[in-house]
């Protein structure tokens, strides 16, 4: 089945330098998602990436669509403290209506 | 404001009790998902509904069962926990299956 792979699985960084967390699909995707969990929270949508190549920036954070559809990435310039949280990255099934999840990357910032 | 609300934050059972973990969402979504999240294994799709009576099977539907009697509400059934089911559960709903999801606060189920 289609798998969706984030790497790094935790990330320490010290507060003002960037971060990034990769995602890769065995298979094309039509659309793929960001979300974020905070510690003991919930995880909250950020955006979606819909077309090839596509770039879309909120404040700090840059998201990325591959040309082949199949890798994304979430860059953060000069992260902070409630940039803490793990991040994932999701697409929709082969088979079925649903996403499929990547396995998240932990973000520790060090203020 | 969007809002998806599970029964409890915690829940602790013992093995081989029947136990109900309840969502209710008030945004008129026709899908729903019900999630379990285990560290370093992300979020696992168990079972999912996009209609009321309706239900798909997710990644690991094995030991669970689900319904959906009425729109806004989905629950997950474990029909005798057992202590691999401790985890966090994760209710989610959604206007359409690959639109974005919004998730409750989560249930920590202990099964002792």
């Amino acid at each position: 089945g289609q798998q969706v792979m984030q790497i790094p699985q935790y990330q320490h960084v010290q507060e003002g330098e960037d971060f990034t967390t990769y995602c890769n699909s065995s298979t094309t995707l039509s659309n793929i998602q960001w979300y974020k969990q905070r510690p003991g929270g919930h995880p909250v949508f950020l955006i979606q990436l819909v077309k090839s190549g596509e770039v879309k920036k909120q404040k700090r954070l840059t998201f990325q669509f591959g040309e082949a559809k199949k890798n994304s990435s979430l860059h953060i310039t000069a992260t902070q403290t409630t940039d803490v949280g793990t991040y994932f990255c999701a697409g929709p099934g082969v088979a079925g209506n649903m996403l499929t999840f990547g396995g998240g990357t932990r973000l520790m910032v060090k203020p | 404001d969007v809002k998806v609300t599970q029964s409890s934050r915690y829940l602790v059972k013992r093995t081989g009790e029947k136990v109900f973990l309840e969502c209710v969402q008030d945004m008129d979504h026709e899908n729903m998902f019900w999630y379990r999240q285990d560290p370093g294994l992300g979020l696992r799709l168990i079972y999912f509904s996009y209609d009321v009576k309706m239900k798909e099977k997710g990644d690991i539907p094995e030991g669970y069962s689900v319904s959906r009697e009425k729109k806004e509400r989905f629950s997950l059934i474990l029909e005798s926990a057992s202590t691999n089911q401790t985890s966090m559960y994760l209710c989610a709903s959604a206007t359409g299956a690959y639109n974005e999801q919004y998730f409750g606060p989560g249930t920590r189920l202990t099964v002792t």
